[in-house]
């Protein structure tokens, strides 16, 4: 069974912050997909990433990061100098590698950043 | 085109009301998926349709009901809903090979 946890519910930080969301993960599958995705208030998902698991380069665009450690199981998301824009709830979930690739969702993260 | 879209954005219906809500996509994608969510909670899998055939039924009540008329068509048809029903109905799809889903806007459903 598949199983994500993000043990943060809520975070909230002041513009310009540095802002870190943990994830946490459990398969047996050797091969496997992890993601991140946001959900602005709006509430369409937003792809954010997509991270294999035979890939541990760490990863960045723009002022997101994330660091996939596989000894840990762990793929956490880091927003550097957070803006107002980036309030929203953030999904890790991870996937099988074969059949309908089915999605497991952590909780999420409700991430809210003020002026 | 790169998105996925849904209609209607919002619904609001009766008990004994029979509605549908519609998805569509142009990405050539052979896999779409219908997903509930509540309110503060992570969106959970209702059905997933692979090359048009469903796939999965996530155990969901004989009151919804897929279909799939085309590749780039998903249905949802909703009878005799419940207010516990009432959520945000997401539709994604994804290449399968490549593996990310791409989520449409969603359905906001209340059924009173």
């Amino acid at each position: 069974a598949q199983k994500v946890t993000q043990a943060q519910t809520e975070i909230s930080v002041v513009e310009k912050e540095d802002v870190t969301l943990d994830c946490v993960y459990e398969t047996r599958d050797t091969t496997y997909y992890l993601f991140w995705y946001k959900q602005p208030p709006s509430g369409e998902l937003v792809f954010l990433i997509r991270r294999n698991s035979f890939d541990e380069q760490n990863e960045i665009s723009g002022r997101y990061s994330w660091n996939f450690q596989k000894s840990t199981s762990s793929f956490n998301f880091t927003i550097t100098a957070s803006q107002v824009v980036d309030s929203a709830v953030y999904f890790c979930a991870l996937s099988e590698a074969r059949g309908d690739y089915k999605l497991s969702f952590g909780a999420g993260t409700t991430v809210t950043v003020r002026a | 085109d790169t998105e996925v879209t849904q209609t209607p954005k919002h619904l609001v219906m009766g008990m004994t009301n029979k509605k549908s809500l519609k998805c569509e996509q142009h990405m050539g994608h052979r896999a779409m998926y219908w997903y509930k969510q509540k309110a503060k909670k992570p969106p959970e899998l209702m059905f997933v349709y692979s090359y048009e055939k469903l796939s999965i039924n996530e155990s969901v009540p004989s009151r919804f009901s897929p279909e799939c008329p085309n590749s780039s068509l998903l249905n949802l048809h909703l009878h005799a809903l419940q207010p516990e029903d009432s959520a945000l109905y997401l539709c994604a799809s994804n290449q399968l090979g490549a593996n990310e889903q791409f989520f449409g806007p969603g359905t906001r459903l209340t059924v009173l």
